[in-house]
């Protein structure tokens, strides 16, 4: 089992719609989740971290984390085209190592 | 702004060539990490650095070497490059003063390698 799981996707909603891209991870010690956000051709650049169970928002980005059900989840309101990306969950572990899901591909149609 | 700088934005090379990748961050980051990517193998470690002159092994070192003489220079070496070895490669560093292990990466821009 790989140790960060990510929806296979791709994944689709009209502009305007909520999407909502979730993770599950087997290790029951992770402190420590964020969301990054790859354009195609780009590198991942962060957008998201949480570190505690309950909802953390910024702007039109909610992340949620439940560390009993070990799962880490991000919403993203009132999706733009913009939006469209490869979203990475990731862990950070010892020594800062971060161990990456695969992606879900997201498409915002306008 | 925080900053990882890679030396190239692609790069083609003859198999068997030896190839360096640089890496140079501003961050005065501690740890320091090379990834490749490939489409549908997500982000994989090759190997990762978290002080000067020290290295660790990731999930897939073979074919791969590095080095770090400075703090914020981060290099990776393909010893005798093959054609499995094109791939995205992305530099990434991240902060581990004060005991803060667990914090995010920043990445660099990524050199795509193409080995022919």
């Amino acid at each position: 089992q790989k140790e960060v799981e990510q929806n296979s996707g791709p994944l689709s909603v009209p502009e305007g719609a909520i999407a909502s891209l979730n993770c599950t991870y087997s290790d029951r010690g992770s402190q420590s989740f964020f969301w990054y956000r790859q354009y195609s051709g780009k590198s991942p650049e962060l957008i998201m971290s949480i570190y505690s169970n309950g909802d953390k928002e910024d702007g039109r980005f909610t992340a949620q984390l439940n560390k009993a059900s070990q799962y880490v989840s991000l919403l993203i309101r009132d999706s733009q085209p913009s939006d469209s990306a490869t979203y990475l969950c990731a862990l950070a572990g010892d020594a800062g190592k971060s161990t990456f899901g695969d992606g879900t591909t997201l498409t915002v149609k306008p | 702004d925080v900053k990882v700088t890679q030396s190239s934005r692609y790069l083609v090379k003859r198999t068997g060539e030896k190839v360096f990748l640089e890496c140079v961050q501003d961050m005065d980051h501690e740890n320091m990490f090379w990834y490749r990517q490939d489409p549908g193998l997500g982000l994989r470690l090759i190997y990762f650095s978290y002080d000067v002159k020290m290295k660790e092994k990731g999930d897939i070192p073979e074919g791969y070497s590095v080095s770090r003489e400075k703090k914020e220079r981060f290099s990776l070496i393909l010893e005798s490059a093959s054609t499995s070895q094109t791939s995205m490669y992305l530099c990434a560093s991240s902060d581990a003063r004060d005991g803060r292990s667990y914090t995010e990466a920043f990445f660099g821009q990524g050199t795509r390698l193409t080995v022919v």
